[in-house]
């Protein structure tokens, strides 16, 4: 079965820190992908990173960056250097062939000046 | 402004209705997908289209239904509505179905059923 699970309901972060927030996914299918988005307050779904099954390397987009560790299946995001702006909701993805995609619950990312 | 263009922005309607919601996707992209985001859900994938066909569908009810028209915009259907279809319905576009890129979400339409 296709699962995505997220086991961090919240997290705080002082400013200028980094943070991880946890993704683990499930699939038997051996080609997948898998993105972070970020809602905040206002309610906007905002992509953040990608990073595809067969990729060797991390995935990196400024501040982000993706641990992928595939024989762990997880997909960790780390956002470094915190700024206020970073609080929202961190939602992690999973897109499996024929196109079904699969989104955890969610981490509730507070930055705290 | 993502480039996804959602109308209504909100939507309050009773039991029993039916709703239309529109979306317009970011020019030059040919996919468009429908999310529904409640509280006891999270955000589930409703169903997708890639120029003008359907291509993929998640946990769409039979009492919705969607549509792509020639001109790409996408209208999303919601009949006899329940109030536990009161939630946050996302529209998202991309060039192509397998986009690496990840997906343009519009700003959703906040549909409250009373």
């Amino acid at each position: 079965a296709q699962k995505i699970t997220q086991t961090q309901p919240g997290m705080f972060v002082q400013e200028k820190e980094a943070v991880t927030l946890d993704c683990t996914y499930d699939t038997s299918d051996p080609s997948y992908g898998l993105f972070w988005y970020k809602q905040p307050s206002s309610g906007e779904m905002i992509f953040l990173i990608y990073q595809g099954s067969y990729d060797q390397q991390n995935a990196t987009e400024g501040r982000y960056s993706l641990n992928f560790q595939k024989a762990r299946k997880s997909a960790n995001l780390v956002i470094s250097a915190s700024q206020l702006g970073d609080s929202a909701m961190y939602f992690c993805a999973m897109r499996v062939p024929g196109n079904q995609f699969y989104f955890g619950t969610g981490t509730s990312l507070t930055v705290i000046p | 402004d993502s480039g996804v263009t959602q109308t209504p922005k909100h939507l309050i309607t009773a039991t029993g209705q039916r709703v239309t919601l529109r979306c317009s996707p970011r020019s030059g992209d040919l996919s468009v997908y429908w999310y529904q985001q409640s509280l006891d859900q999270g955000l589930q994938f409703l169903i997708q289209y890639y120029n003008g066909e359907e291509r993929a569908k998640g946990n769409i009810l039979e009492r919705f239904s969607a549509q792509q028209f020639p001109d790409l915009h996408s209208e999303l259907n919601l009949s006899s509505l329940e109030l536990g279809d009161s939630a946050l319905y996302f529209c998202a576009s991309s060039v192509v179905p397998q986009a690496a890129s990840g997906y343009t979400f519009g700003s959703g339409t906040r549909l409250t059923v009373v």
